[in-house]
């Protein structure tokens, strides 16, 4: 079965260097999806992209994040300058056509220090 | 923006007994709700979902049910395995046909179960 793949599975960078997160989406999907889930806590939405653009962004999702396709296969979430609170898994989702289903990356843990 | 609360935060039951599952959604425009099952470090994965023109949805042991007038969904798991033991979260979306749109998850369930 097609997955989402993500990687690196964990990344450890210092407080103020920017991060780059990759993902490999389904092959035949069109919409593409980032969230992130602080430990314990719940999964939040943080983007999503269609035809080459944003097409949804929620209030986590600041001046200090942007997405990109840069070719064909792969979505990257890149974070400027990172801080401490942004210590998270980050998940990466695809869905196709249907639109509906979103299926899911392994996510990477992304540690701040 | 939705808001999607669930219920309870943590769930024991013995192997073989019925667990339930209760999330209520604010945004009367949703209309799309998946839920996810995500096992100690692992990716969610859909387990099942549910479209708001049906009331209810099985798939084996797994049923969905939906109430739009009060705005409520539930999971339902009967005769519960130790492999269901995992955190289930449930999930919201009004599906626009433009774009796409982001899921509004609630903060999981954690389900128990005791041998």
């Amino acid at each position: 079965e097609p997955e989402v793949t993500q990687t690196p599975s964990h990344q450890v960078t210092q407080m103020g260097q920017e991060v780059i997160l990759r993902c490999v989406p389904i092959s035949n999907h069109l919409y593409f999806y980032w969230y992130r889930q602080i430990l314990g806590q719940k999964v939040e939405f943080l983007v999503s992209f269609y035809n080459n653009e944003i097409s949804e962004k929620s209030e986590i999702f600041d001046d200090q994040f942007s997405v990109e396709r840069p070719d064909g296969s792969n979505f990257t979430l890149k974070i400027r300058s990172t801080k401490l609170e942004d210590s998270a898994m980050y998940f990466c989702a695809s869905s196709g056509l249907a639109k509906n289903i979103q299926y899911f990356g392994a996510g990477t843990r992304l540690s701040v220090l | 923006g939705e808001n999607v609360e669930q219920h309870p935060s943590t769930l024991s039951v013995q192997e073989g007994d019925s667990a339930v599952i209760k999330c209520t959604y604010s945004d009367s425009a949703s209309n799309y709700f998946p839920w996810y099952k995500q096992e100690l470090g692992k990716r969610p994965q859909l387990i099942i979902d549910i479209r708001s023109n049906v009331g209810e949805k099985k798939d084996q042991r797994i049923a969905v049910t939906l109430n739009k007038t009060a705005k409520h969904f539930s999971l339902h798991i009967t005769e519960t395995q130790p492999e269901d033991s995992a955190v289930y979260f449930c999930a919201s979306r009004m599906y626009s046909g433009g774009g796409a749109d982001g899921l509004t998850f609630g903060k999981g369930t954690h389900l128990i179960i005791q041998p």
